[in-house]
């Protein structure tokens, strides 16, 4: 097992286009979480999905996004309509559900740029 | 609104010193405490945890104190390396709720 994959990890993009991002959780981890980064900010929560099912969403996630996770296994997160606003780094993390508590696994993210 | 805060955006200390990494929250109901570490062009990467029900976690060089009355935790770094250069993020977790992330801390150890 290699870990979380995101794909890709740069995207520059024009103002007004669609992206779409994909992650691949460690195969065993049944959550899936999504996370924005701006610059001299921490990770910031936009969604996270407990197999196939979407439980809970952030007030950032605008009617521009949408997350998907069909099988509970892996996950995109589509942007439409991109605005400058939306540059940022895209984190998916996952984790497993068993006693105690582990902490999450984040990929290495997407940057995103929007021009 | 910022449940999770690290005030202080940088630290720098000699390698073999101590370093410490502070972080404050305001949600009292917050029961579980991480700090990751984060290398540039890498995700966040799981450091050490404590529950809230405990007021210190250790792990080899690393170590976690928690005050709850202050709504305060830090994080200890005995002796700092050169390799442990690198933005450290808090984070709190209230039941099965998201996690919540501070700002981070760059960590810079001189050699």
């Amino acid at each position: 097992d290699t870990g979380v994959s995101q794909d890709p990890r740069h995207k520059i993009t024009k103002r007004g286009q669609n992206v779409t991002f994909r992650c691949d959780p460690i195969s065993e981890h049944n959550r899936l979480y999504w996370y924005r980064q701006t610059l001299g900010q921490g990770p910031e929560f936009l969604t996270y999905f407990q197999n196939e099912a979407q439980l809970e969403k952030s007030r950032l996630l605008s009617d521009r996004f949408s997350a998907e996770r069909p099988k509970g296994s892996f996950s995109t997160l589509e942007i439409q309509r991109t605005e400058q606003g939306d540059s940022a780094m895209y984190l998916c993390a996952s984790s497993i559900d068993r006693g105690g508590y582990y902490g999450y696994t984040f990929g290495s993210g997407t940057r995103l740029t929007v021009v | 609104d910022q449940q999770v805060k690290q005030n202080s955006p940088s630290l720098s200390v000699q390698e073999g010193r101590i370093s410490i990494l502070n972080c404050d929250y305001t949600n009292s109901m917050f029961d579980y405490f991480l700090w990751y570490k984060k290398y540039p062009a890498e995700g966040p990467t799981f450091l050490i945890s404590i529950s809230s029900i405990k007021d210190k976690n250790e792990d080899g060089r690393f170590t976690v104190f928690l005050n709850k009355s202050a709504k305060h935790l830090s994080l200890h770094i005995v002796p700092s390396q050169p390799g442990d250069s690198a933005v450290y993020f808090c984070a709190a977790k209230e039941g099965n709720n998201d996690m919540r992330f501070g700002a981070g801390t760059r960590l810079t150890v001189k050699p």
